[in-house]
């Protein structure tokens, strides 16, 4: 069972900061939080992952809170190419690790 | 880097036939793979672990001897379903291993009439 909630679905319009939360209550010390997206008919792309600090690259920033049970993943600047499904997943931090995926947020940019 | 490429994206065969998806690590490479499938609407689900010179690990539910997986090389692993039916449809997806992150390929869409 995935061990996050996120909501279903979200709107945000184009240009705007899209905010996405995540909660993960259940998280373990050893456990990072990883986002990824899944545009419709491709394969997941990886986006962001962190373990308790704030982490940023050129696709988006992460907001872990100090207790690490939720966090936020942000696109600064929404475009129509954002518009996907998002997976916050929490897993231990080593590549051969499998994962389990949730319901994911439905995210629609909006023109 | 960590590209992850499948062949074909797209196959549509008749009931009873089998079919061979391909995936493979294109930089780098990968001592497990793994398989997911997804029907319409719903979200990833694990089939296996696929292991580079040993057995495959099939999550609970999966058959084994439906979906043969082969794993030969650091970056290249196959699955193949077994004498297909209508109800095997779906979005299948293959990921990699690389470093702390997995990385996924595009998908294949499997179509069997």
């Amino acid at each position: 069972d995935a061990k996050t909630t996120q909501p279903p679905s979200m709107d945000c319009a184009e240009g705007r900061a899209a905010n996405l939360p995540c909660n993960h209550s259940t998280i373990s010390g050893n456990e990072y939080v990883y986002w990824y997206r899944q545009i419709h008919s491709q394969g997941p792309q990886y986006i962001i992952h962190g373990l308790k600090n704030n982490e940023t690259n050129e696709m988006a920033s992460l907001i872990i809170t100090e207790d690490r049970k939720s966090s936020t993943l942000i696109l600064p600047h929404a475009t129509l190419r954002d518009t996907a499904v998002y997976y916050c997943i929490v897993r231990v931090n080593f590549g051969n690790e499998k994962l389990t995926f949730g319901t994911g947020t439905r995210l629609t940019i909006i023109p | 880097g960590a590209v992850v490429s499948q062949h074909p994206s797209w196959v549509i065969c008749k009931s009873g036939t089998s079919v061979k998806i391909e995936c493979r690590s294109l930089d780098f490479q990968a001592t497990t793979m793994f398989w997911y499938r997804q029907f319409p609407k719903q979200s990833l689900m694990l089939m296996a672990t696929s292991n580079e010179g040993s057995k495959a690990t099939y999550e609970q539910g999966v058959e084994k001897d439906k979906f043969l997986i082969n794993h030969a090389s650091l970056t290249l692993s196959t699955l193949t379903v077994t004498s297909a039916h209508p109800e095997d449809s779906s979005f299948y997806i293959c990921s990699a291993g690389y470093t702390d992150t997995q990385y996924f390929g595009p998908g294949t869409r499997l179509t069997v009439l």
